[in-house]
């Protein structure tokens, strides 16, 4: 696609449920990155892919949250056991090459809405 | 670890007047770049302007430019003739020069919610 996409755009949930989020990333982007963003706070840094390295997991806030990306491609963000602080727009970004301009081109989030 | 700073939460323009929003960072890292990102209701975030470091002329885009004042780790952006499709919050962000593990995410600031006034 042309632009980075992600789903489902909105999903409310249950306390105590699972959620995953799906980041399909620009074609040809070897760079992935999941961020949160709370409601009056920044963004905050969840985990990075880059090509086939071991992800950097550094701003996973808990065990509950883990992230995979599928053939260098398509991650999904997976939340076990949500709470209500896990509500906040999940954002999904993608470059084709860190070492030189740094740009990510995110897509437009996912709204979680834990009840 | 490096901070960003953006010490208005929020800031209100007329239309095409000029407003700068401000950005304050921490770091002990000689190298590394700066970004604004716009984020309108829309939730896209889109890089508005970058800035590397190791420049000293003040990046310019169209009508947005900074002040990079390196010494002082300020990094303010100002829109001049500002549009309503400029209304939107504004990030400012930090990424490291250096290569490897997690200096490859961007750090970001809280953000400054910018509205244009008709």
């Amino acid at each position: 696609g042309a632009g980075v996409s992600q789903s489902p755009s909105n999903k409310v949930t249950e306390k105590g449920k699972d959620v995953e989020l799906r980041c399909d990333p620009i074609s040809g982007h070897t760079a992935l990155y999941w961020y949160r963003q709370s409601l009056g706070q920044g963004l905050e840094f969840l985990i990075y892919f880059q090509g086939n390295s071991a992800p950097d997991k550094s701003g996973l806030p808990s065990d509950r949250f883990s992230a995979e990306r599928t053939g260098g491609s398509v991650s999904t963000l997976t939340i076990q056991r949500t709470q209500q602080e896990d509500s906040a727009v999940y954002l999904c970004a993608s470059t084709a090459w860190v070492g030189v301009t740094g740009e990510l081109f995110f897509g437009e989030g996912s709204r979680l809405t834990v009840l | 670890a490096q901070t960003v700073t953006q010490s208005q939460p929020e800031m209100s323009v007329q239309e095409a007047e000029t407003v700068t929003l401000s950005c304050t960072y921490d770091t002990s890292e000689s190298d590394y770049y700066l970004f604004w990102y716009k984020q309108p209701p829309s939730r896209q975030m889109i890089l508005v302007i970058r800035q590397e470091a190791y420049k000293q002329q003040n990046a310019t885009e169209n009508r947005f430019s900074v002040n990079f004042q390196k010494a002082a780790k300020s990094f303010s952006l100002k829109i001049s003739d500002s549009q309503l499709g400029d209304a939107a919050m504004y990030f400012c962000a930090y990424r490291s020069g250096n290569s490897g593990g997690s200096n490859y995410k961007l750090t970001f600031g809280k953000g400054t919610l910018l509205t244009v006034n008709p």
